[in-house]
């Protein structure tokens, strides 16, 4: 069964700093897709950077990027010149196939001034 | 504004009650996916639809059911509610069956609360 792992309930940083998150994800298939999703205090869910399996570059989007490593299947989000707007919920997610979503238990982020 | 709409935003109920929360897609996009998120937890997969017809099934009670209707909006029913059921449902929706593109869209949510 493919299960997501976030290890890290909490993390903090100070504003300005940079920040990794980590997940873990567990699966017998080639072919998928990560996701990393937003949650503010508003409970929006907005999606944050997003990584095909198949490909061996690391997916940047401005401050945030990750470190897709396939074999060790890890797949940890780094956000660099931390804001105050980035304090919020971090979730992974594995998605297999067309449907498939398994999300993680999340990571609250705080972000200190 | 990801263009997904559910509503209510809030909903406040007894146990024992049955509800029904509505979820309208993005314009254009055919599957919609239904989530539970209880108090501080991640989310909880429920069910998803496309064009109508059921596409896959998680962790869904037989107290609640779903559809998607001709216009593509979709209902997610809940009875016979508990106070564990209080929660907030996501919708999300997507376009594509398949490839990278096929992101979630979520919508704002509907907080249950189970008196």
């Amino acid at each position: 069964a493919q299960t997501v792992t976030q290890s890290q309930p909490e993390m903090s940083v100070q504003e300005a700093e940079t920040v990794t998150l980590s997940c873990t994800y567990d699966t017998s298939e080639s072919d998928y897709y990560l996701f990393w999703y937003k949650q503010p205090p508003s409970r929006q869910m907005i999606l944050v950077i997003r990584q095909e399996a198949y490909k061996q570059q690391n997916a940047t989007e401005n401050r945030f990027s990750v470190n897709f490593q396939k074999a060790a299947k890890s797949f940890s989000l780094k956000i660099s010149d931390s804001q105050l707007g980035d304090a919020a919920m971090y979730f992974c997610a594995y998605r297999l196939g067309t449907y498939k979503y398994i999300f993680g238990t999340g990571t609250r982020l705080k972000v200190l001034a | 504004d990801s263009g997904v709409t559910q509503t209510p935003k809030h909903l406040i109920t007894a146990t024992g009650q049955r509800v029904t929360l509505r979820c309208s897609p993005r314009s254009g996009d055919l599957s919609v996916y239904w989530y539970q998120q209880s108090l501080d937890q991640g989310l909880q997969f429920l069910i998803q639809y496309y064009n109508g017809e059921e596409r896959a099934k998680g962790n869904i009670l037989e107290r609640f059911s779903a559809q998607q209707f001709p216009d593509l909006h979709s209902e997610l029913n809940l009875s016979s509610l508990e106070l564990g059921d209080s929660a907030l449902y996501f919708c999300a929706s997507s376009s594509r069956t398949s490839g990278v593109h096929n992101e979630q869209f979520f919508g704002p949510g509907t907080r249950l609360t189970v008196l």
